[in-house]
Protein backbone atom coordinates (compact mmCIF):
# COMPACT_ATOMS: atom_id res chain seq x y z
CA UNK A 1 0.00 0.00 0.00
CA UNK A 2 0.80 3.57 -0.15
CA UNK A 3 3.40 4.72 2.31
CA UNK A 4 2.87 7.91 4.18
CA UNK A 5 5.96 9.63 6.79
CA UNK A 6 5.80 11.66 9.72
CA UNK A 7 8.56 13.74 11.08
CA UNK A 8 9.32 14.05 13.96
CA UNK A 9 7.56 11.26 15.85
CA UNK A 10 7.81 12.87 18.90
CA UNK A 11 8.61 16.29 20.35
CA UNK A 12 9.03 18.30 23.39
CA UNK A 13 9.07 21.76 23.54
CA UNK A 14 8.35 24.86 25.59
CA UNK A 15 5.10 26.49 26.07
CA UNK A 16 5.04 29.46 23.89
CA UNK A 17 7.41 28.07 20.92
CA UNK A 18 6.61 26.80 18.01
CA UNK A 19 6.53 23.34 16.55
CA UNK A 20 6.97 22.09 12.40
CA UNK A 21 5.46 18.64 11.81
CA UNK A 22 6.02 17.42 8.12
CA UNK A 23 3.76 14.58 6.28
CA UNK A 24 5.07 12.51 3.65
CA UNK A 25 3.48 10.59 0.68
CA UNK A 26 6.94 8.79 -0.12
CA UNK A 27 5.26 6.72 -3.39
CA UNK A 28 2.69 8.46 -4.57
CA UNK A 29 1.19 11.92 -5.10
CA UNK A 30 -1.59 13.13 -2.51
CA UNK A 31 -3.30 16.47 -4.19
CA UNK A 32 -5.13 15.83 -0.40
CA UNK A 33 -3.76 15.61 2.80
CA UNK A 34 -5.80 15.70 6.31
CA UNK A 35 -4.37 16.47 9.61
CA UNK A 36 -6.21 14.99 12.60
CA UNK A 37 -5.65 15.32 16.00
CA UNK A 38 -6.42 12.29 18.57
CA UNK A 39 -6.52 12.53 22.53
CA UNK A 40 -5.79 9.61 24.65
CA UNK A 41 -8.25 7.26 24.30
CA UNK A 42 -10.43 9.57 21.83
CA UNK A 43 -11.49 9.55 17.99
CA UNK A 44 -9.65 11.32 15.43
CA UNK A 45 -10.74 14.62 15.16
CA UNK A 46 -10.23 16.22 11.97
CA UNK A 47 -8.47 19.60 12.35
CA UNK A 48 -7.72 20.69 8.63
CA UNK A 49 -8.02 19.14 5.06
CA UNK A 50 -4.78 20.33 3.01
CA UNK A 51 -4.83 20.28 -0.50
CA UNK A 52 -1.66 21.27 -2.84
CA UNK A 53 -1.31 24.98 -4.05
CA UNK A 54 -4.19 26.13 -2.57
CA UNK A 55 -5.43 27.69 1.13
CA UNK A 56 -5.88 24.61 3.85
CA UNK A 57 -9.91 24.22 4.58
CA UNK A 58 -10.12 24.54 8.53
CA UNK A 59 -13.12 22.39 10.23
CA UNK A 60 -15.12 24.24 13.03
CA UNK A 61 -13.23 25.27 15.58
CA UNK A 62 -9.67 24.48 14.58
CA UNK A 63 -7.71 28.42 14.91
CA UNK A 64 -6.13 28.79 11.92
CA UNK A 65 -3.62 31.30 12.91
CA UNK A 66 -2.81 28.60 15.30
CA UNK A 67 -2.24 25.47 13.13
CA UNK A 68 -0.71 26.65 10.22
CA UNK A 69 -0.86 23.69 7.12
CA UNK A 70 1.40 24.62 3.96
CA UNK A 71 0.58 22.02 1.36
CA UNK A 72 3.61 23.40 -1.00
CA UNK A 73 3.97 20.10 -3.24
CA UNK A 74 2.62 17.04 -3.96
CA UNK A 75 4.46 14.98 -1.42
CA UNK A 76 4.87 17.38 1.68
CA UNK A 77 2.66 18.78 3.69
CA UNK A 78 3.27 20.94 7.24
CA UNK A 79 1.74 21.45 10.14
CA UNK A 80 2.63 23.89 12.20
CA UNK A 81 1.32 24.53 15.98
CA UNK A 82 2.37 28.37 16.81
CA UNK A 83 2.85 29.48 20.47
CA UNK A 84 2.22 25.85 21.74
CA UNK A 85 0.64 25.60 25.27
CA UNK A 86 0.14 22.44 27.39
CA UNK A 87 -3.43 21.56 26.46
CA UNK A 88 -1.95 21.48 22.41
CA UNK A 89 -0.23 18.29 23.87
CA UNK A 90 -1.84 15.71 21.71
CA UNK A 91 -1.16 13.04 19.26
CA UNK A 92 -1.29 14.30 15.21
CA UNK A 93 -1.69 11.97 12.54
CA UNK A 94 -1.61 13.16 9.34
CA UNK A 95 -3.22 11.46 6.30
CA UNK A 96 -2.75 11.06 2.19
CA UNK A 97 -5.73 10.67 -0.14
CA UNK A 98 -4.78 8.14 -2.83
CA UNK A 99 -6.02 9.15 -5.87
CA UNK A 100 -9.98 9.33 -7.49
CA UNK A 101 -11.11 7.08 -4.16
CA UNK A 102 -11.04 7.87 -0.85
CA UNK A 103 -8.74 5.61 0.42
CA UNK A 104 -6.81 7.16 3.23
CA UNK A 105 -3.34 6.25 4.13
CA UNK A 106 -2.10 7.25 7.32
CA UNK A 107 1.36 8.71 8.78
CA UNK A 108 2.60 7.51 12.20
CA UNK A 109 1.90 10.26 13.92
CA UNK A 110 3.92 12.60 15.88
CA UNK A 111 3.60 13.21 19.79
CA UNK A 112 3.58 16.80 21.18
CA UNK A 113 4.37 17.54 24.89
CA UNK A 114 4.33 20.78 25.51
CA UNK A 115 5.52 21.67 29.03
CA UNK B 1 -23.68 18.64 10.58
CA UNK B 2 -22.35 15.21 9.66
CA UNK B 3 -21.72 12.25 12.63
CA UNK B 4 -20.75 8.88 12.90
CA UNK B 5 -21.76 7.13 16.33
CA UNK B 6 -20.08 4.07 16.72
CA UNK B 7 -20.74 0.92 19.44
CA UNK B 8 -19.91 -0.56 22.05
CA UNK B 9 -17.22 1.78 23.18
CA UNK B 10 -15.58 -1.90 24.99
CA UNK B 11 -15.85 -5.31 23.63
CA UNK B 12 -14.49 -8.37 25.39
CA UNK B 13 -14.48 -11.87 24.00
CA UNK B 14 -12.94 -15.30 24.24
CA UNK B 15 -10.55 -16.05 22.23
CA UNK B 16 -12.17 -18.39 19.33
CA UNK B 17 -15.59 -15.99 19.43
CA UNK B 18 -16.90 -13.65 17.04
CA UNK B 19 -17.27 -9.97 17.66
CA UNK B 20 -19.49 -7.19 16.08
CA UNK B 21 -19.07 -3.28 16.29
CA UNK B 22 -21.66 -1.04 14.81
CA UNK B 23 -21.47 2.23 13.67
CA UNK B 24 -24.40 4.68 11.66
CA UNK B 25 -23.92 7.43 9.89
CA UNK B 26 -26.27 10.77 9.39
CA UNK B 27 -25.07 12.01 6.22
CA UNK B 28 -27.10 10.16 3.54
CA UNK B 29 -24.75 11.23 0.70
CA UNK B 30 -22.13 8.61 2.38
CA UNK B 31 -20.98 6.51 0.21
CA UNK B 32 -17.77 4.95 1.38
CA UNK B 33 -17.05 3.29 5.06
CA UNK B 34 -13.42 2.26 5.84
CA UNK B 35 -12.86 0.28 9.13
CA UNK B 36 -9.79 0.99 10.77
CA UNK B 37 -7.81 -0.87 13.45
CA UNK B 38 -5.26 1.12 15.94
CA UNK B 39 -2.73 -0.60 18.14
CA UNK B 40 -1.68 1.85 21.30
CA UNK B 41 0.82 4.09 19.87
CA UNK B 42 0.80 4.11 16.08
CA UNK B 43 -1.23 4.60 13.35
CA UNK B 44 -4.41 3.75 12.02
CA UNK B 45 -4.51 0.53 9.90
CA UNK B 46 -7.26 0.62 7.15
CA UNK B 47 -8.48 -3.24 7.62
CA UNK B 48 -11.38 -3.32 5.19
CA UNK B 49 -13.89 -0.70 3.56
CA UNK B 50 -16.88 -0.86 1.44
CA UNK B 51 -18.72 1.09 -0.69
CA UNK B 52 -22.61 1.89 -0.68
CA UNK B 53 -22.88 0.12 -4.08
CA UNK B 54 -22.18 -3.06 -2.55
CA UNK B 55 -23.96 -4.88 1.13
CA UNK B 56 -21.12 -6.60 2.29
CA UNK B 57 -17.76 -7.59 2.13
CA UNK B 58 -15.60 -10.34 3.48
CA UNK B 59 -12.07 -11.03 3.93
CA UNK B 60 -10.79 -14.25 5.29
CA UNK B 61 -11.67 -13.70 9.06
CA UNK B 62 -13.08 -9.96 8.45
CA UNK B 63 -16.66 -8.95 7.01
CA UNK B 64 -18.37 -5.61 7.23
CA UNK B 65 -21.82 -5.16 5.90
CA UNK B 66 -23.90 -2.20 5.02
CA UNK B 67 -27.52 -0.95 5.28
CA UNK B 68 -28.02 1.80 3.33
CA UNK B 69 -31.60 1.99 4.04
CA UNK B 70 -30.74 2.16 7.61
CA UNK B 71 -27.36 4.14 7.46
CA UNK B 72 -25.30 1.95 9.29
CA UNK B 73 -22.81 -0.76 9.00
CA UNK B 74 -20.96 -3.29 11.11
CA UNK B 75 -17.62 -4.66 11.45
CA UNK B 76 -17.52 -8.35 12.01
CA UNK B 77 -14.48 -10.49 13.15
CA UNK B 78 -14.88 -14.17 13.35
CA UNK B 79 -12.77 -16.78 15.72
CA UNK B 80 -10.87 -13.90 17.37
CA UNK B 81 -7.37 -14.00 18.45
CA UNK B 82 -5.68 -12.05 21.06
CA UNK B 83 -3.61 -9.88 18.29
CA UNK B 84 -7.05 -8.89 17.15
CA UNK B 85 -7.05 -6.72 19.97
CA UNK B 86 -6.89 -2.77 19.79
CA UNK B 87 -9.57 -0.22 19.07
CA UNK B 88 -11.17 -0.48 15.94
CA UNK B 89 -12.78 2.93 14.35
CA UNK B 90 -15.10 3.10 11.51
CA UNK B 91 -15.80 6.00 9.10
CA UNK B 92 -18.17 7.39 7.04
CA UNK B 93 -17.12 9.94 3.78
CA UNK B 94 -18.62 11.07 0.46
CA UNK B 95 -16.36 9.16 -2.54
CA UNK B 96 -15.48 10.58 -5.91
CA UNK B 97 -13.22 13.65 -7.16
CA UNK B 98 -15.50 16.22 -6.49
CA UNK B 99 -15.72 15.92 -3.05
CA UNK B 100 -12.94 16.32 -0.68
CA UNK B 101 -13.21 12.61 0.75
CA UNK B 102 -12.90 13.85 4.14
CA UNK B 103 -13.59 10.76 6.70
CA UNK B 104 -15.90 11.31 9.52
CA UNK B 105 -14.41 9.20 12.35
CA UNK B 106 -16.71 6.76 14.95
CA UNK B 107 -15.68 7.19 19.06
CA UNK B 108 -13.84 4.01 18.44
CA UNK B 109 -14.28 0.69 20.17
CA UNK B 110 -11.63 -1.08 22.20
CA UNK B 111 -12.07 -4.96 21.45
CA UNK B 112 -9.92 -7.17 23.96
CA UNK B 113 -9.28 -11.03 23.18
CA UNK B 114 -8.96 -13.29 25.96
CA UNK B 115 -6.72 -16.21 25.35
Amino acid sequence: GAVVSQHPSRVICKSGTSVKIECRSLDFQATTMFWYRQFPKQSLMLMATSNEGSKATYEQGVEKDKFLINHASLTLSTLTVTSAHPEDSSFYICSARVGFYNEQFFGPGTRLTVL
Amino acid sequence: GENVEQHPSTLSVQEGDSAVIKCTYSDSASNYFPWYKQELGKRPQLIIDIRSNVGEKKDQRIAVTLNKTAKHFSLHITETQPEDSAVYFCAASRDGSSNTGKLIFGQGTTLQVKP
